[in-house]
């Protein structure tokens, strides 16, 4: 059974460009969660997909997009990129309905905006 | 407004001496609640979830609605405690009955001393 992967590690834009993170969800879960943590906080929900769509989205403008694919892995894009969102970027998976479902996060990519 | 509180950022406590890490929520549902840990160079990984009422590595946590609480106990601190705790919610009536959309307190840093 492989663990939740992400890549890049690490990754440094400068503003106003675009950056793609992907994520790799643990075998067998359908569902992948977003968030995002600034420095000296927790994560913030950005939005989950499921099955293919998005199933709920945190208080992230729009330019903050992200895809499901069919093999459960995840992209999440970023568009014109701003100082604010240098941050560690987390994707979680999991197995929507089953009994206790619990969430699996990923090691994460940290995000460098200059 | 749906937000989750650890008022300290920073705990320190001895081996062997108890230990609590406090959270309060304000949410107007019937959120679940969890607390994820975060242990030195390891993925944020969940330790407890209030529906199950159980105690994982000595931990336990009560829910207690009437204060909006859910705080984070353990009898007797070791070394191996040493970590970042974070406090979180979920209200999965939102979001198709995934756990997904955890709305996370800042974390508490736990630091226990031989």
């Amino acid at each position: 059974e492989t663990g939740v992967t992400q890549s890049p590690t690490h990754l440094i834009k400068t503003r106003g460009q675009q950056v793609t993170l992907r994520c790799s969800s643990q075998s067998g879960h359908n569902t992948v969660s977003w968030y995002q943590q600034a420095l000296g906080q927790g994560p913030q929900f950005i939005f989950q997909y499921y099955r293919e769509e998005e199933n709920g989205r945190g208080n992230f403008p729009p330019r903050f997009s992200g895809l499901q694919f069919p093999n459960y892995s995840s992209e999440l894009n970023v568009n014109a990129l701003e100082l604010d969102d240098s941050a560690l970027y987390l994707c979680a998976s999991s197995l929507v309905g089953a009994p206790g479902e619990k969430l699996f996060f990923g090691s994460g990519t940290q995000l460098s905006v200059l | 407004a749906q937000r989750v509180t650890q008022p300290e950022k920073l705990l320190s406590v001895f081996k062997g001496a108890p230990v609590e890490l406090k959270c309060n929520y304000s949410y107007s549902g019937s959120p679940e609640l969890f607390w994820y840990v975060q242990y030195s160079r390891q993925r944020l990984q969940l330790l407890l979830r209030h529906i199950s009422r159980e105690s994982i590595k000595g931990f336990t946590a009560d829910l207690n609605k009437g204060e909006t609480s859910f705080h984070l106990k353990k009898p007797f601190a070791q070394e191996e405690d040493s970590a970042m705790y974070y406090c979180a919610l979920s209200d999965p009536m939102n979001y198709g009955g995934s756990q997904g959309n955890l709305i996370f307190g800042k974390g508490t840093k736990l630091s226990v001393k031989p």
